[in-house]
């Protein structure tokens, strides 16, 4: 029990062009989803926190218009990276918490190559 | 605030030998402390979680970790490594704070090497 996933699992864009991201839980409900990004050989970096039905928390640092985060419903939350540039390149994982619950799990990740 | 230092950024053991990967936290309020495996290019599994009641928590694939809040530090540790287990470990804190999941704070990872 307790999966996430994300799709794509691999993207390439060009720079100047919008990627979304997507995040599931599949086999139950996330009251609360999580973006992390993580550079190569680094440690993941808290993003953001997704609440389902209200606007997402973003960690110092991080540009809420940059990257645009929606959780519309219990299973479902995505990272819209816009106007990517190269140094959006990274590693993208999501994680997803059941309710009342402090354990994570992430999803597989999604590795953003930005041309 | 909470941070998480992560002593060495690769250990390597001899298959068969213990292994202990160290993991020291701060945090202002009570944490809640996990480990997390990576192998390449896939997410975080997670091995093992202090919440509350026993300092001592086992994991999954032998894994074993202490809380001490004395010394603030949760080292993960496993007495016979195997090859599969040549990956990279994070350890994370968390806050108890609300009723739900919080963000987590994440060390900088240690690979573990294993040599045959």
């Amino acid at each position: 029990g307790a999966v996430v996933s994300q799709h794509p699992s691999r993207v390439i864009c060009k720079s100047g062009t919008s990627v979304k991201i997507e995040c599931r839980s599949l086999d139950f409900q996330a009251t609360t989803m999580f973006w992390y990004r993580q550079f190569p050989k680094k440690s993941l970096m808290l993003m953001a926190t997704s609440n389902e039905g209200s606007k997402a928390t973003y960690e110092q640092g991080v540009e809420k218009d940059k990257f645009l985060i929606n959780h519309a419903s219990l299973t479902l939350s995505t990272l819209t990276v816009t106007s990517a540039h190269p140094e959006d390149s990274s590693f993208y994982i999501c994680s997803a918490g059941l309710a009342g619950g402090k354990t994570q799990y992430f999803g597989p990740g999604t590795r953003l190559l930005v041309l | 605030a909470q941070s998480v230092t992560q002593l060495g950024s690769h250990v390597s053991v001899s298959e068969g030998a213990l292994v202990l990967l160290r993991c020291n936290y701060s945090s202002s309020v009570p944490p809640y402390l996990f480990w997390y495996v990576q192998y390449p290019n896939q997410g975080l599994q997670l091995l093992l979680k202090y919440t509350t009641g026993a300092t001592l928590v086992k994991g999954i694939n032998g894994f074993e970790a202490e809380f001490k809040k004395s010394e603030t530090s949760f080292h993960l540790t496993k007495p016979s490594a195997h090859m599969s287990d040549a990956a990279e470990y994070f350890c994370a804190v968390g806050a108890k704070s609300g009723g739900g999941a919080d963000g987590l704070t994440f060390g900088k990872g240690t690979h573990l090497i294993i040599q045959p």
